[in-house]
């Protein structure tokens, strides 16, 4: 149990298009969803908090403007990356949380803008 | 500041070698302590988490952690190692702080290449 999927696994979009990357908690409902980011050979990064039904909180430094976050559901969070850019090339990671329990973390999904 | 320091970037032991991975936190609560594992392209995986209680925490594929809060530390070990278990480790810090629950720090990372 505790299954999150991200999709797409890998996408190549073109400078100053937009892209949506959906994190699905398979089997439970999560109460809390996050983001994060990871540069090659680097850590993972928390861009941002995010529960259902209301507004993401974005780390210090994370363009809320620029990465949308919608947790419309208590299976479903997209971050979707307005206008990207090639240096907001990167692999985006979520994780979904039950209610007092860890989080359970997707696979990933590899950005290369060009 | 809450930070977690992992010192080293990269280890090579030999397969069937012992081996340890250090971790260093700074946390400003209780901590709750995690070890993750991350093949190449993959997500990450959870290998063992101390919450409270026994110091000495036992995790999957035969991997331990023992929490010393005098040293703030949380190192990972293993007595013998395989050539499958080469990949990035990620060692965490997360818990109550701020009102912000289950928010996660994350090391740097150490590399792990095993040899035969």
């Amino acid at each position: 149990g505790a299954v999150v999927s991200q999709h797409p696994s890998w996408v190549i979009c073109k400078s100053g298009t937009s892209v949506k990357i959906e994190c699905r908690s398979l089997d439970f409902q999560a109460t809390t969803m996050f983001w994060y980011r990871q540069f090659p050979k680097q850590s993972l990064m928390l861009m941002a908090t995010s529960n259902e039904g209301s507004k993401a909180t974005y780390e210090q430094g994370v363009e809320k403007d620029k990465f949308l976050i919608n947790h419309a559901s208590l299976t479903l969070s997209t971050l979707t990356v307005t206008s990207a850019h090639p240096e907001d090339s990167s692999f985006y990671i979520c994780s979904a949380r039950r209610l007092a329990d860890e989080q359970y973390f997707g696979p990933g999904t590899r950005l290369t803008v060009t | 500041a809450q930070s977690v320091t992992q010192p080293d970037i990269h280890i090579t032991v030999s397969e069937g070698a012992s081996l340890e991975l250090r971790c260093n936190y700074s946390y400003g609560a209780t901590p709750y302590l995690f070890w993750y594992v991350q093949s190449p392209g993959q997500g990450l995986q959870l290998l063992l988490k101390y919450f409270s209680g026994d110091t000495l925490v036992q995790g999957i594929k035969g991997f331990e952690a023992e929490f010393k809060r005098s040293q703030s530390s949380f190192n990972l070990r293993k007595p013998s190692v395989h050539w499958s278990v080469a990949a990035e480790y990620f060692c965490a810090v997360g818990g109550l702080y701020g009102g912000a629950t289950n928010k996660l720090i994350f090391g740097t990372g150490t590399l792990l290449a095993v040899q035969p």
